[in-house]
This record gives C-alpha cells, sequence and structure tokens, in this order.
C-alpha cells in the first residue's frame, strides 16, 4: 500500500525555470492537498482540490499552478521559480465525507531554486 | 481567521523523563479537531494524536496525550517517558472540518531527547 507518493524526491532549479511536482494518491481519496515548509513558519498551504475537477486556492498560492488529473493525481507547476520559492512541499490527501478523516501526507520533495 | 501557535522553538529532555509541549489556536468554529504531528529527520509527517473538539475527554495514545482546554484555547501534548525516537520537529494543526480538511499549522517545537 504506497499511501501519497510524490516525485522527484530531490530537485534543484535555476532561477526562471519550471517544474511539475507529481502527486499520486492510491486510497481513493477526494481530497488533494498541496503544502509547503519553510523553516521557522510550519506548513502552509498552497492549493486544494476538493474533488476531481476542483482546485481552490490556499493561503500561500502566488507563483504556483495545479491541476487534478484524476482522482487519484494533483500536480503542482512553477512556471518560472524564483528563489523564494525554495522550500520542502508536501501533498496530502484525506477522504472528506463531512467530518473529519486523517490526511496522509506523501515524502515531500526538497527543492532548491538557485 | 484561524491561527495556531506554538511558542517553543526548541525543547531538550533526558530519556525516560516527561516533557510537555505547548500549542494555542484562535477560532471562532464551535466544532473543530486539533493535531499534534511528528517530524522526525526522515521528513516524513507522523499523526500523533488528535482530539475533537466537541469531546471533552482528553486523548491519549500510548505514552502521548494532550492537555485540552477548550476555553483557553489551549492543545498541549505530554510525552511520557521519552525516548531516542522521539526527536523530531513536532506541530500542532488544526481543521474546522467540512468540506475538505484543510490543516493550519503552527511553526513547530524542535524536540531533543537527550540520552
Amino acid at each position: 500500500n504506497a499511501g501519497v507518493t510524490q516525485t522527484p524526491k530531490f530537485q534543484v532549479l535555476k532561477t526562471g525555470q519550471s517544474m511539475t511536482l507529481q502527486c499520486a494518491q492510491d486510497m481513493n481519496h477526494n481530497s488533494m492537498y498541496w503544502y509547503r515548509q519553510d523553516p521557522g513558519m510550519g506548513l502552509r498551504l498552497i492549493y486544494y482540490s476538493a474533488s476531481e475537477g476542483t482546485t481552490d486556492k490556499g493561503e500561500v498560492p502566488n507563483g504556483y499552478n495545479v491541476s487534478r488529473l484524476n482522482k487519484r493525481e494533483f500536480s503542482l507547476r512553477l512556471e518560472s521559480a524564483a528563489p523564494s520559492q525554495t522550500s520542502v512541499y508536501f501533498c496530502a490527501s484525506s477522504e472528506d465525507t463531512g467530518r473529519y478523516t486523517e490526511a496522509f501526507f506523501g515524502q515531500g520533495t526538497r527543492l532548491t531554486v538557485v | 481567521a484561524q491561527t495556531v501557535t506554538q511558542s517553543q522553538p526548541e525543547m531538550s529532555v533526558q530519556e525516560a523523563e516527561t516533557v510537555t509541549l505547548s500549542c494555542t489556536y484562535d477560532t471562532s468554529e464551535s466544532n473543530y479537531y486539533l493535531f499534534w504531528y511528528k517530524q522526525p529527520p526522515s521528513r516524513q509527517m507522523i499523526l500523533v494524536i488528535r482530539q475533537e473538539a466537541y469531546k471533552q475527554q482528553n486523548a491519549t495514545e500510548n505514552r502521548f496525550s494532550v492537555n485540552f482546554q477548550k476555553a483557553a484555547k489551549s492543545f498541549s501534548l505530554k510525552i511520557s517517558d521519552s525516548q531516542l525516537g522521539d526527536t523530531a520537529m513536532y506541530f500542532c494543526a488544526f481543521t474546522a472540518g467540512g468540506a475538505t480538511n484543510k490543516l493550519i499549522f503552527g511553526t513547530g517545537t524542535l524536540l531533543a531527547v537527550q540520552p
């Protein structure tokens, strides 16, 4: 049971380059999320998707785009990377039925923009 | 807007002793959920314990327990009989639930368990 799988685990980009972070879950969850983790700031929500075909902005969406390709996959795209986007990125998923269910996290992607 | 505050950036405890990590939050929601997540050096986010706001009884999971004070909006984590494997970053988190379980995290407390 893989849970939530993120690729890649590490990436170095030059300023201005673009890339897509991939996330897939095999738990048939409705909701998926992208967070970034920065020192001293905890995890902050970038974008989320409550169901296939829908996406919404979180706390820090600027500079990012997302795609909910199907129920399993939720990708995060940096169109023109900036040093301020150096961070650890986490994808998560949960089965939301109107009350709380546990969120499951991927292993994270450490992204460095130089 | 909801906020979560962890005022202890770093803490240290001797092996086998007890340590308490603090968390306060602010919300106008009447029902919500609170969590403690552990992040070891592997980076994996591990759910340690959760508390539903409408439950008055404090949650416990083996050596981990919480002191949930709803009126004071306080949610502290107590780790008993600390072990070297408890060394990690600990995050307090909040969600109001509903259509999505968007989590709001505190800034974290780095706990070091000393041998």
